[in-house]
């Protein structure tokens, strides 16, 4: 039972490249969700998923898209990665509300 | 996040009692959460409350709930050196799960 897996774990950008990080479920959870963690900012939304098909955006969006086309896959993609967008990136996906489970996180360098 | 506020350090003594704090803004939340995050992993839940909940009691923890002054608390009953690790508050409102910055717990001997 494999849960929430992440993949990459980790990857170095070089600015302006692009890139797609891939969360996979397989627990048949309705809802998913992308975050950013970085020092003293806790985890921020980026965007969340209540279904297939379905997008919707969270805190800090901007700079990146997201694509839900199988209920079993959240793609987090970076268009045109800048060093801000240095962090680790966390998902989680939850069907009961009462726990979200999340994956191992990808840690991401932009130079 | 901008809607979950917490302090971002608690030093305990080994045996004492900690206590974690977070205020919220948005007073439609459904559920309020604490994840705990150790070092290099992701979060894991620690508890849950129902809004039209006052206190929940977990073993060493409890957590309170003031709704009215948007206040949810941890208490970690005689703390040890396995609970030294990140401490995160987060809200449900609508299907969105938003997370403060989460408490540093250090645990000294």
């Amino acid at each position: 039972n494999a849960g929430v897996t992440q993949t990459p774990k980790f990857r170095v950008l070089k600015t302006g490249q692009s890139m797609t990080l891939l969360c996979a479920q397989d627990m048949n959870h309705e809802y998913m969700y992308w975050y950013r963690q970085d020092p003293g900012m806790g985890l921020r939304l980026i965007h969340y998923s209540v279904g297939e098909g379905t997008t919707a955006k969270g805190e800090v969006p901007d700079g990146y898209n997201v694509s839900r086309l199988k209920k079993q896959n959240f793609l987090l993609g970076l268009e045109s990665a800048a060093p801000s967008q240095t962090s680790v990136y966390f998902c989680a996906s939850t069907g009961e509300i009462t726990e979200a489970f999340f994956g191992q996180g990808t840690r991401l360098t932009v130079v | 996040g901008e809607d979950v506020e917490q302090s971002l350090f608690l030093s305990v003594r080994e045996g004492d009692s900690s206590v974690i704090n977070c205020t919220y803004t948005d007073s439609s939340s459904t559920y309020l959460y604490w994840y705990k995050q150790e070092p290099g992993a992701g979060l894991q839940l620690l508890t849950y409350i129902f809004s039209n909940m006052d206190m929940k009691q977990d073993q060493r923890l409890t957590v309170l709930l003031n709704k009215k002054d948007k206040h949810l608390s941890l208490r970690i009953a005689d703390t040890q050196t396995g609970d030294s690790a990140i401490y995160f508050c987060a809200e449900l409102n609508d299907y969105k799960l938003s997370f403060g910055a989460g408490t540093t717990v250090t645990v000294r001997a």
